[in-house]
């Protein structure tokens, strides 16, 4: 069975550090996605990572995928409160075959104190 | 705004009861998930339609089920509620069945009482 699994679950920081969120997967896959949720809110996409290798960045968040290492990690830099939500990696579940079935990881909630 | 509309946005009712939770994905998309999102279960994928057709199934219970209309808008159908069915339900979207993001629509609040 696949697993995702997110550390850590909760971080508090401070405006302006750096952090990194990892998300490992349990079986091959060559993509990641990460969605980032507002309490009571929606999903929403923040990077589509479709290669071992491939980063992506935005703003103050950058996103990484190992698939060898079946890692990928969210870094943030220089933390705002903005930033402030519960981030999701989510994984394809290769075994369903032609689906498009997402296996997410718990979620990592974040709170950046100003 | 993902261009996924979800109806309605909440919905309390009491054990025992029926609900359908409606769904429209975005413009041109094809594909249409449903995910159960609760405290104790995390995000939980529940099933997926294709074009009119059931492409996969999650951790879907046998009271509930679901279907895709020729317009492509989508239905999830939930039976005999239970207090541990209270969660919240998301739709989302995609052009194609694999590779492709999913979109994710609000989200409908289901309480049971």
């Amino acid at each position: 069975e696949l697993k995702v699994e997110q550390n850590p679950l909760f971080l508090s920081m401070q405006e302006g550090k750096n952090y990194t969120i990892y998300c490992n997967y349990s079986t091959t896959s060559d993509r990641l996605y990460w969605y980032r949720q507002d309490p009571g809110k929606s999903l929403e996409s923040l990077f589509v990572l479709l290669s071992n290798g491939a980063v992506k960045q935005e703003g103050r968040l950058m996103a990484s995928l190992d698939t060898k290492a079946r890692l990928s990690t969210l870094h943030i830099t220089a933390a705002v409160h903005d930033l402030s939500a519960t981030y999701f990696c989510a994984v394809p579940h290769s075994f369903s075959g032609n689906t498009g079935k997402l296996i997410f990881g718990q979620g990592t909630t974040l709170q950046v104190k100003p | 705004d993902s261009g996924v509309t979800q109806t309605p946005k909440h919905l309390i009712t009491a054990t025992g009861q029926r609900v359908t939770l409606r769904c429209s994905p975005r413009s041109g998309d094809l594909s249409v998930y449903w995910y159960q999102q609760s405290l104790d279960q995390g995000l939980q994928f529940l099933i997926q339609y294709y074009n009119g057709e059931e492409r996969a199934k999650g951790n879907i219970l046998e009271r509930f089920s679901a279907q895709q209309f020729p317009d492509l808008h989508s239905e999830l159908n939930l039976s005999s509620l239970e207090l541990g069915d209270s969660a919240l339900y998301f739709c989302a979207s995609s052009p194609l069945p694999t590779f492709y993001e999913q979109y994710f629509g609000p989200g409908t609040r289901l309480t049971v009482t």
